[in-house]
């Protein structure tokens, strides 16, 4: 069974510049998760999906970022415009909406805003 | 709102020693605990979990933890580690509903030779 998929693993921009992140899910995964890990720390939780419906944004820097899951499958990350401070690890998760707790994450996109 | 707090950002330990890896939280509310392992390159993979029932949860290469109510901690033990266990090690926190997920800063283990 294929795990989690994101692309592009690495991704090296100059700020005020724009950058998307793809994820595709686990086949059947109707709940889909965006965090943000910066260096040294823990997994932050940026958005949460339920099929194609942002049930939880709250942590979402909405001036800036936006994402979509058009479908209820695969789901897009963006930044526009990208700061010096987005410089962190994008990472995706999925999961089976009634086993909220085991959630199954990709290798995460790596950004660098030089 | 929950918080976790992994008070050891890095620990080294020589292969075959005994680990114990630190991670306490904060919650209103009753909990789920997790722990998560990424290793060098790799996306986070979940270790173990305590939901309820036996306060001891087990990993099928070793690890184990114990939820402790009254200090309100979930450490990790491995009682004897192997190079292959250098990773870094997230404890997590979610309500009974599986939302409000918080990871802990994480620990870096090194198993030296």
């Amino acid at each position: 069974e294929a795990g989690v998929v994101q692309s592009p693993r690495y991704k090296i921009i100059e700020k005020k510049q724009p950058v998307a992140f793809w994820c595709n899910p686990i086949s059947g995964h109707n709940t889909l998760y965006w965090y943000r890990q910066n260096l040294g720390q823990g997994p932050e939780l940026l958005i949460r999906y339920e099929n194609e419906e942002a049930v939880d944004d709250s942590q979402l820097p909405k001036d800036r970022f936006s994402a979509e899951r058009l479908k209820g499958v695969d789901s897009t990350l963006k930044i526009q415009p990208a700061e010096l401070g987005d410089s962190a690890v994008y990472l995706c998760a999925s999961s089976l909406r009634q086993t909220y707790n085991e959630q199954f994450f990709g290798p995460g996109t790596r950004l660098t805003v030089l | 709102a929950q918080s976790v707090t992994q008070l050891d950002s890095q620990v080294p330990v020589f292969e075959e020693a005994p680990v114990e890896l630190r991670c306490n939280y904060s919650s209103s509310v009753s909990v789920y605990l997790f722990w998560y392992v990424q290793y060098p390159n790799q996306g986070l993979q979940l270790l173990l979990k305590y939901l309820s029932g036996s306060t001891l949860v087990e990993s099928i290469n070793g690890f184990e933890a114990e939820f402790n109510k009254s200090q309100t901690s979930f450490h990790l033990r491995k009682p004897s580690v192997h190079i292959s266990d250098t990773a870094e090690y997230f404890c997590a926190v979610s309500d009974p509903y599986g939302q409000n997920f918080v990871f802990g800063p994480g620990t870096r283990l090194s198993v030296l030779p």
